[in-house]
């Protein structure tokens, strides 16, 4: 069964400061990860979608990795402001998930002004 | 663009009750999820459909039921509601299997 672990489990940051969150599955055998983000009290955002055959997707200030061999994804977030703060959450879809997104319980950041 | 829409935003039930959470999507996506997230838990999928008129369960799919009679519309409907469907429930949406997932803003469900 697909296990899906995100490390730290809460991050503070001062205003500015270029941080990475991780995230780590434990079978290769997948379609794609996908990041989101999350406010409180709302729905999931979908921020990158990163293919199996892919090594990083960017988008702003936002740059997702994916390395399958070691089963790792890093979110990299560039001069973080205070609306980057929220939870973060890492999903896996793959061939022995079915039709299942694997996901991990996030990470919350606070990037404080 | 609307996206995925999901009714009511919040729902108190009494232990024993039935209700049907509603989603609608306007996208024209084929696939359409039922999750519930639970505190400090990942997200668990109940339900799945790949189009109209085809619906599976997903990991936790007791105590739900859920039809697909059009492409827009995804209801999750809750028979004798349990302390245990204490939780938000996302409906989301995408084009494919290995595509992007859109969500809705959830449903935050009481059952006491």
């Amino acid at each position: 069964k697909q296990e899906v672990t995100q490390i730290p489990a809460a991050l503070s940051v001062p205003e500015g400061e270029n941080l990475v969150l991780n995230c780590s599955f434990t079978d290769s055998a997948i379609y794609n990860l996908q990041w989101f983000r999350q406010d409180p009290g709302k729905g999931l955002t979908s921020l990158l979608l990163i293919q199996s055959s892919q090594r990083e997707q960017t988008s702003g200030r936002l740059n997702a990795s994916l390395d399958k061999s070691s089963g790792r994804s890093t979110l990299y977030i560039a001069a973080s402001q205070p609306g980057d703060s929220a939870t973060y959450l890492c999903a896996v879809s793959g061939s022995n998930s079915g039709y299942a997104l694997n996901f991990g319980k996030g990470t919350s950041l606070l990037v404080t002004p | 663009n609307a996206g995925v829409t999901q009714t009511p935003k919040f729902r108190i039930l009494k232990i024993g009750q039935s209700m049907t959470l509603q989603c609608t999507q306007d996208m024209n996506h084929n696939y359409m999820y039922w999750y519930r997230q639970d505190p400090g838990m990942g997200l668990k999928l109940i339900y799945y459909s790949v189009g109209a008129g085809i619906t599976d369960k997903g990991e936790v799919p007791n105590g739900y039921n859920v039809s697909r009679s059009t492409t827009e519309d995804f209801p999750l409907r809750l028979e004798l509601a349990a302390p245990s469907q204490t939780s938000v429930y996302f409906c989301a949406s995408s084009y494919s299997r290995d595509a992007g997932l859109f969500f809705g803003s959830g449903t935050q469900l009481s059952v006491l």
